[in-house]
């Protein structure tokens, strides 16, 4: 099956701690995307990263960072959740030369 | 402000009504694009409409596009049940950029 799988679900944690989601996309696509979605269905992109460059969004906190172990993984690690950070987080990616982006099922952070 | 925004904010239907949902968009674009988010799931694309079209079909969706008045409309005709989902138009951050600007989206209501 061809997508993007993201692990895992759900998370529930305490702030200060620190948590890791996992990305995967079997589309064979060049670039792969995080991004956040708040309780309103608001979504902001938090990263873009190929095989050649990582873009960060300027307004995400230092404690949020991207890990790729090749072009079809993209993590994403969060060092010490706060409250602010729940949310449900979405993995997606693209072909290089198209638009479109595919979306993974998201994983739904709550932090307590 | 957003750069991209969808209204109304939410809309009911009961099935077998036709429905349109709006987008207004902020920056110059190369094309923009309308998905689909149902719950529990990630945004899937339905259309994309490049700037040099003015409208786009696929099935029973269609879309308008006129970038005079940077706006952008999809309408379903034929709604049923399963359409129930958030509706968001995504456009380029900038003309030829590849990162997307998501409006917030509209929550429609599909009854039996």
């Amino acid at each position: 099956e061809t997508a993007v799988f993201q692990t895992p679900n759900y998370h529930v944690t305490q702030v200060g701690n620190e948590v890791s989601f996992n990305c995967k996309q079997t589309l064979g696509h060049d670039t792969m995307y995080w991004y956040k979605q708040d309780s309103k269905k608001l979504l902001k992109i938090m990263f873009s990263y190929n095989n050649k460059q990582l873009i960060v969004n300027e307004t995400v906190p230092r404690r949020f960072s991207p890990q790729s172990s090749d072009k079809a993984h993209l993590n994403l690690r969060i060092k010490s959740v706060e409250p602010e950070d729940s949310a449900v987080y979405l993995c997606a990616s693209r072909s290089l030369g198209s638009y479109e982006q595919y979306f993974g099922p998201g994983t739904r952070l709550t932090v307590l | 402000s957003q750069l991209a925004e969808e209204n109304p904010w939410a809309l009911s239907v009961h099935e077998g009504e036709s429905v349109t949902v709006n987008c207004s968009y902020k920056t110059s674009i190369t094309a923009l694009q309308w998905y689909r988010q149902k719950s529990g799931e990630g945004p899937a694309q339905l259309i994309l409409i490049r700037s040099n079209e003015r409208e786009k079909r696929n099935g029973r969706l269609r879309a308008t596009l006129d970038t005079s008045s940077q706006s952008s409309s999809l309408s379903i005709t034929a709604t049923r049940c399963e359409d129930t989902a958030v509706y968001f138009c995504a456009t380029d951050r900038s003309s030829g950029s590849w990162q997307l600007i998501f409006g917030s989206g509209t929550q429609l209501t599909v009854m039996p």
